[in-house]
């Protein structure tokens, strides 16, 4: 069963564009959400986060979105770039308990 | 500060074998996770060490087990090895109180 649901394996935007990746979780208990990105060869590396009681958390061109009721979150990237091309993966975890549920990654690309 | 350093980077093993993985955490960390990465499946848990005592498992079989050091630096045993078991593992620490783990570049596993 997946509690975090990456539902797109893949994207390509062209640089400059804004990049949209999402993500989706089932368990409601959930209430801290982290994105890492993850370059060939490397570990993920830490992107942004956000906790339950907002909705948005913004880290240069980094944005992410928090949507409770809908189970959903996104992270937007503006502007792309072409060193942004990596696999983002999504995470959630109940605070404090330091158990993260990681979703199955997407692959960016972003074209120059 | 140094990052996360696991040990091996790559290995080879057949079938029926065991394996040790070594990772050493920043310094100052005292919690250590393990993770397995396989194609299409993410990220998914093992076990979180704090304190040479582990806190937190996720859903792999006892051929999976692990443990840490008083300085910290955990291992992780895998025993009777599968083909399935070729993945790469990842070690993480986080800082005390802090949802952020901070990720090591992996050991690649390759089981014969």
């Amino acid at each position: 069963d997946q509690q975090v649901k990456q539902n797109s394996p893949s994207l390509s935007v062209q640089e400059g564009r804004i990049s949209i990746l999402n993500c989706d979780y089932t368990n409601s208990m959930f209430d801290y959400f982290l994105w890492y990105k993850k370059y060939p060869a490397e570990g993920p590396t830490f992107l942004i986060s956000i906790s339950s009681i907002k909705d948005k958390n913004e880290d240069g061109r980094f944005t992410v979105f928090l949507n409770k009721s809908a189970k959903h979150l996104s992270l937007h990237i503006v502007p792309s770039q072409p060193g942004d091309s990596a696999v983002y993966f999504c995470a959630a975890s109940y605070s404090g308990t330091y158990k993260y549920i990681f979703g199955t990654g997407t692959r960016l690309k972003v074209l120059a | 500060k140094a990052g996360v350093t696991q040990t091996p980077r790559y290995l080879i093993k057949t079938r029926g074998q065991q394996v040790t993985l070594s990772c050493s955490p920043i310094s100052g960390h005292r919690s250590v996770s393990w993770y397995q990465q396989t194609p299409g499946q993410g990220l998914q848990f093992l076990f979180e060490y704090f304190s040479e005592t582990q806190r937190n498992k996720g859903n792999f079989p006892g051929r999976f087990s692990g443990r840490q050091f008083s300085n910290s630096r955990s291992e992780m045993n895998v025993s009777t090895l599968e083909l399935g078991d070729s993945a790469l593992y990842l070690c993480a620490s986080r800082p005390d109180s802090q949802e952020t783990q901070y990720f090591g570049p992996g050991t690649r596993l390759l089981v014969l």
